[in-house]
């Protein structure tokens, strides 16, 4: 399997659930990223991580919590979500931080439905 | 916090034209990505560039640094470009370098 990976694919959740996002990139990279794509607005960067360290939060709130266990996966664990937090969630890979050359690889996205 | 302007908004043309998506920054960059979103939500990158003109298939894609411009350009349209293309930059350094993105322009060929 190459490039990066996403499951699920689409997730209802109430919110009350609690549920994960997974991500797997098989490139190789050293930086790892969360983005939001919410009806109508540009995607927005959630979190940044770059060889399993957080190098950046971007002011999301706490019912978002990310895991970077190691350089190939990523999680997005989800909990007490709102309803305006439905979105296309995208995971995306890159070989490393602070490049000129930093292109980025994007998963399929993972379309989430809280209600 | 650069800001990312992108126009048109929505563009519709006929097979076979010429089109052009311009991509405006406020502040200086290490790079400018030029992406393709179809619907579904995949996203595609087709351009990375910090200077210069690039150029793949019928895909041409120029930077102004001076000017904080570019331009995305697709040849010889067809209905299978019909897509969200997104312009991106990545910071200038210092931090991560996760992008900040544009609206997009959602493009529609029309046979």
């Amino acid at each position: 399997e190459t490039g990066v990976t996403q499951t699920p694919r689409h997730l209802v959740m109430g919110m009350t659930n609690k549920k994960s996002l997974k991500c797997e990139q098989h490139l190789g990279h050293n930086a790892m990223y969360w983005y939001k794509q919410s009806a109508k607005k540009p995607l927005e960067l959630m979190f940044v991580y770059s060889l399993e360290e957080r190098v950046e939060n971007n002011s999301v709130p706490s019912r978002f919590s990310p895991e970077c266990p190691n350089s190939s996966h990523l999680f997005l664990h989800l909990h007490t979500l709102q309803p305006e937090d439905s979105a296309l969630y995208l995971c995306a890979s890159s070989q490393r931080l602070l490049s000129s050359y930093n292109e980025q690889f994007f998963g399929p996205g993972t379309r989430l439905t809280v209600l | 916090k650069n800001e990312v302007e992108q126009s048109p908004q929505n563009l519709t043309a006929q097979e076979g034209e010429f089109i052009t998506i311009n991509c405006s920054y406020s502040v200086g960059i290490s790079a400018l990505h030029w992406l393709q979103q179809h619907p579904g939500g995949g996203i595609v990158s087709l351009f990375m560039l910090s200077s210069g003109k690039k150029k793949h298939g019928r895909l041409i894609a120029t930077i102004n640094i001076q000017e904080k411009h570019s331009s995305l350009h697709i040849t010889a349209s067809h209905p299978r470009d019909s897509a969200v293309y997104i312009c991106a930059v990545s910071g200038a350094g210092g931090g991560a370098d996760g992008l900040t993105f544009g609206k997009g322009t959602h493009l529609i060929i029309q046979p």
